[in-house]
């Protein structure tokens, strides 16, 4: 079984320029989270989607936004940059929502840097 | 907010003895926990969790222990492995809250 994937793996952008990342789950997972992690800061919960509807949502600008695709398929867009947005963000998939504890099968994450 | 607070950013231990990873957490709608793994260049991996209706969870090398009324959990790795260098992450649900991870190494 194929785990999750993400692309790109590494992105350089500039302050100012917006950015997507793609998540493509665990074959039929249907909930994904995307997290942001940094340096002392740990990972930190951006939102997740089940069924192409964001369930929960973090503590992150309205910059940060994402949606889910009927593949179970999902994208997170970052918009207007900023330099302290460079972190490793992770996308993790779930066979069941949030509602239910389940362990959740992370992706490698991507790289973003920005400039 | 930090509801999720893992102190030591790194611990260093000897092959063959004990590591103990520890965690506090501040919400107490907080109803399981879990650790989870994770290797550079790789996504963390999930290692153990605990249920707040249990205080113990063993599996194999690794136990977490969960002190309710201390709001406090850790992980025992006994004995522990050169190949348990990583970085462990602590993790709480009720919605899901991470630690800022610490980095385990161990010596051979």
């Amino acid at each position: 079984k194929a785990g999750v994937t993400q692309t790109p793996r590494y992105l350089i952008k500039t302050r100012g320029q917006q950015v997507t990342l793609s998540c493509s789950p665990i074959s039929g997972h249907r909930s994904v989270s995307w997290y942001q992690q940094t340096p002392g800061q740990g990972l930190q919960f951006l939102f997740e989607y089940f069924s192409e509807t964001q369930r929960n949502k973090g503590n992150f600008p309205g910059r940060f936004s994402g949606r889910q695709f009927s593949n179970s398929r999902s994208e997170m867009n970052v918009s207007t940059l900023e330099l302290g947005d460079s972190a490793l963000y992770l996308c993790a998939s779930s066979a069941h929502p949030s509602g239910s504890v389940q362990e959740q099968f992370f992706g490698p994450g991507t790289r973003l840097t920005v400039l | 907010d930090q509801q999720v607070k893992q102190n030591s950013p790194s611990l260093s231990v000897q092959e063959g003895r004990i590591s103990i990873l520890n965690c506090d957490y501040t919400n107490s709608m907080f109803d399981y926990f879990l650790w989870y793994k994770k290797y550079p260049a790789e996504g963390p991996t999930f290692l153990i969790s605990i249920s707040s209706i249990k205080d113990k969870n063993e599996d194999g090398r690794f136990t977490v222990f969960l002190n309710k009324s201390a709001k406090h959990l850790s992980l025992h790795i006994v004995p522990s492995q050169p190949g348990d260098s990583a970085v462990y992450f602590c993790a709480a649900w009720h919605d899901m809250r991470f630690g800022a991870g610490t980095r385990l190494t161990v010596k051979p």
